[in-house]
């Protein structure tokens, strides 16, 4: 099934440091959303942004979204350790089903 | 707080023995999904509803079955459960429906032995 790949895998900064992570889909996309999750912990919301939008910010979030290529970036701004999570991709490329997830990049903000 | 409340949280079971996870909502949407998150995969949709005993099958559905006779009630069901199907399993709602953001219970771990 289409789902979108997050690059890198693995992320490890030091804080204060800024943190860029990309995600890759294949099909048409009504809007992309980024989640974060925490070890041993549910998904949460961070970010949408739709296909007709091409940057969105939230607090230290900034996301871009690049409908030609195919690509979407997540950049957290001044890393915080509390920011250590693994953050997933998400779209909705077949209309009327539910979100397709990508498989995570784990990120390590260390102090 | 999306109210989204999943029991049992962990469960140990053994190969071949029925199991079935509950989620509960306080909130009364219509929108309910079931995930599994295993390393290497990140998280697979199971099964999905669209309303009371309004169901489909999703990427990985094959060895579940689901219920939704109350709204507030998506039940998954492991009818004979294997070592393939120890996992963390998710259960999220959308408010606003398909494509829209979701809210993610805090998972049920399962370890089938």
């Amino acid at each position: 099934s289409q789902q979108g790949e997050e690059d890198p895998q693995a992320l490890s900064i030091q804080e204060g440091e800024n943190a860029t992570m990309n995600c890759s889909y294949k099909t048409s996309i009504n809007n992309l959303q980024w989640y974060r999750q925490n070890s041993g912990r549910g998904l949460v919301h961070l970010i949408l942004i739709r296909s007709n939008e091409r940057e969105k910010h939230s607090g230290r979030l900034r996301v871009t979204l690049d409908t030609s290529k195919k690509s979407s970036s997540l950049l957290i701004t001044a890393s915080r350790a509390a920011d250590t999570a693994s953050y997933f991709c998400a779209t909705d490329a077949q209309a009327g089903t539910a979100l397709i997830f990508g498989k995570g990049t784990t990120l390590s903000v260390s102090s | 707080d999306a109210g989204i409340t999943q029991s049992p949280r962990h469960k140990v079971t053994e190969t071949g023995t029925p199991v079935t996870l509950r989620c509960h909502q306080t909130e009364n949407h219509r929108y309910m999904y079931w995930y599994r998150q295993d390393p290497g995969h990140g998280l697979r949709l199971i099964h999905y509803s669209y309303g009371v005993k309004d169901t489909d099958k999703g990427e990985v559905s094959d060895g579940y079955s689901v219920s939704r006779s109350k709204t507030e009630d998506f039940l998954l069901t492991l009818e004979s459960a294997t070592s393939s199907q120890t996992s963390v399993y998710f259960c999220a709602i959308s408010p606003w429906g398909p494509g829209n953001t979701i809210y993610f219970g805090e998972g049920s771990w399962l370890t089938v032995v």
